[in-house]
């Protein structure tokens, strides 16, 4: 298993303007996940961070509106620019145990964007 | 791309009880994961399933993998409050809608 951490755990922004998000895991790992999880609905992936390259995006994201960084294997970054209303949802990165498929969650950054 | 229907959307459900949630795949699954997300909570790895007509079991939960690797099915025994909670099938990298559990005492 791991431990992530991710913050800022909720925050309340303006149209317009941008939030990065950042994903912390206390272990090394090689594959880290960014998902969209509206209230009360599923989980969204938004795209694979890798590191060392370009993050890999899910069909419907892009890399402008949600840019993503992988600097190592124990950390990524999520920003959502140039925000609306739409973007309101909790953000949730993730990481795959090497070997395995599970998935292990942070605990969640719940964006509102007014 | 690869889609999975998970039914029913609500399970409300008396304690005691047992009920079934399904996961169907439109393709084939190399494996499967289950999830639980408690109210105000995030997903929480389960269970994981990979070989065709696979079975496991944890408690009162009972996790099964169709023989054409495209269905799953979670069935949880005599349901307690602590069950409560939406519980979610993953065929990465999709997750079902979930089934959202509420339990009556």
């Amino acid at each position: 298993s791991a431990v992530i951490s991710q913050k800022p755990s909720r925050d309340i922004c303006q149209r317009g303007t941008s939030l990065t998000i950042q994903c912390q895991v206390d272990s090394q790992v090689t594959m880290m996940f960014w998902y969209r999880q509206q209230p009360g609905q599923s989980l969204t992936l938004i795209a694979t961070a890798n590191q060392g390259s370009e993050a890999t995006y899910e069909s419907g994201f892009v890399i402008d509106k949600f840019p993503i960084s992988r600097p190592n294997l124990t950390f990524s970054t999520l920003t959502v620019s140039n925000m609306s209303p739409e973007d309101s949802s909790i953000y949730l990165c993730s990481v795959e145990t090497s070997g395995a498929y599970e998935q292990y969650f942070g605990p969640g950054t719940r964006l509102t964007v007014t | 791309g690869q889609q999975v229907m998970q039914i029913p959307q609500y399970q409300h459900v008396q304690e005691g009880e047992d009920f079934t949630t399904y996961c169907n795949s439109s393709t084939t699954l190399s494996n499967i994961q289950w999830y639980k997300q408690r109210p105000g909570g995030h997903p929480v790895f389960l269970i994981q399933l990979v070989k065709s007509g696979e079975v496991k079991k944890q408690k009162r939960l009972t996790f099964q993998f169709g023989e054409a690797k495209k269905n799953s099915s979670l069935h949880i025994t005599a349901t307690q409050t602590t069950d409560v909670g939406t519980y979610f099938c993953a065929g990465q990298p999709s997750f079902g809608a979930g089934t959202t559990v509420t339990v009556r005492a």
